[in-house]
């Protein structure tokens, strides 16, 4: 049972480079969400997409763009990466109707230098 | 706009029992939820209750809701060193949720 897997787990970019985060559920969840967590802040919503070919902007979202492949699939990427932007990165998914649970990745660490 | 604050840090020896408590401002919202985070590890959802109950008990875990104060609370009876973790309350209606800060639980032996 793989739920939410995303990748990489770990990464180190330099200031100004770009990268993608990739998840994938393979729970036939209609939505999925992009969180980052940093210390004292809890979690915050970056974009979500509430089903397949809708994406939706949440707390955070300037200097990241996401894209709903498919059903599957929702990637978050940093153009241009920003010290500001090292955090712990979650993945999420939800079908949006059983209690509104949300199921999520193991997370992403990235560290901007 | 929504907020859930926690208070950030509990402490309590093993066996005893813990409650962690949550603050909410969207009156609307249909689900409150408790999540656990381990160390290096996502979130975890321990429980969750409707905004129309009052109390909901799941073996260890009470939870309780006071919709007139907007507070939620999470009560771990006989806590254990392997409830120790973040616990983090949050609050959604349909697609979204917003969390709390999260509360740092460390069980002492």
């Amino acid at each position: 049972n793989a739920g939410v897997t995303q990748t990489p787990k770990f990464q180190v970019l330099k200031t100004g480079q770009s990268m993608t985060l990739q998840c994938a559920q393979d729970m036939n969840h209609n939505s999925m969400y992009w969180y980052r967590q940093d210390p004292g802040m809890g979690l915050r919503l970056i974009y979500y997409s509430a089903s397949e070919g809708t994406t939706d902007k949440g707390e955070v979202p300037n200097g990241y763009n996401v894209s709903r492949l498919n059903k599957r699939e929702f990637s978050l990427r940093l153009e241009s990466a920003a010290p500001s932007q090292t955090s712990v990165y979650f993945c999420a998914s939800s079908d949006g109707f059983s209690g509104n649970t949300i199921y999520f990745g193991e997370g992403s660490w990235l560290t901007v230098v | 706009g929504e907020d859930v604050e926690q208070s950030l840090f509990l402490s309590v020896r093993e066996g005893d029992s813990s409650v962690i408590n949550c603050t909410y401002t969207d009156s609307s919202s249909t689900y409150l939820y408790w999540y656990k985070q381990e160390p290096g590890a996502g979130l975890q959802l321990l429980t969750y209750i409707f905004s129309n109950m009052d109390m909901k008990q799941d073996q260890r875990l009470t939870v309780l809701l006071n919709k007139k104060d907007k507070h939620l609370s999470l009560r771990i009876a006989d806590t254990q060193t392997g409830d120790s973790a973040i616990y983090f309350c949050a609050e959604g209606g349909f697609q979204k949720l917003v969390f709390g800060t999260g509360t740092r639980l460390l069980v002492s032996p």
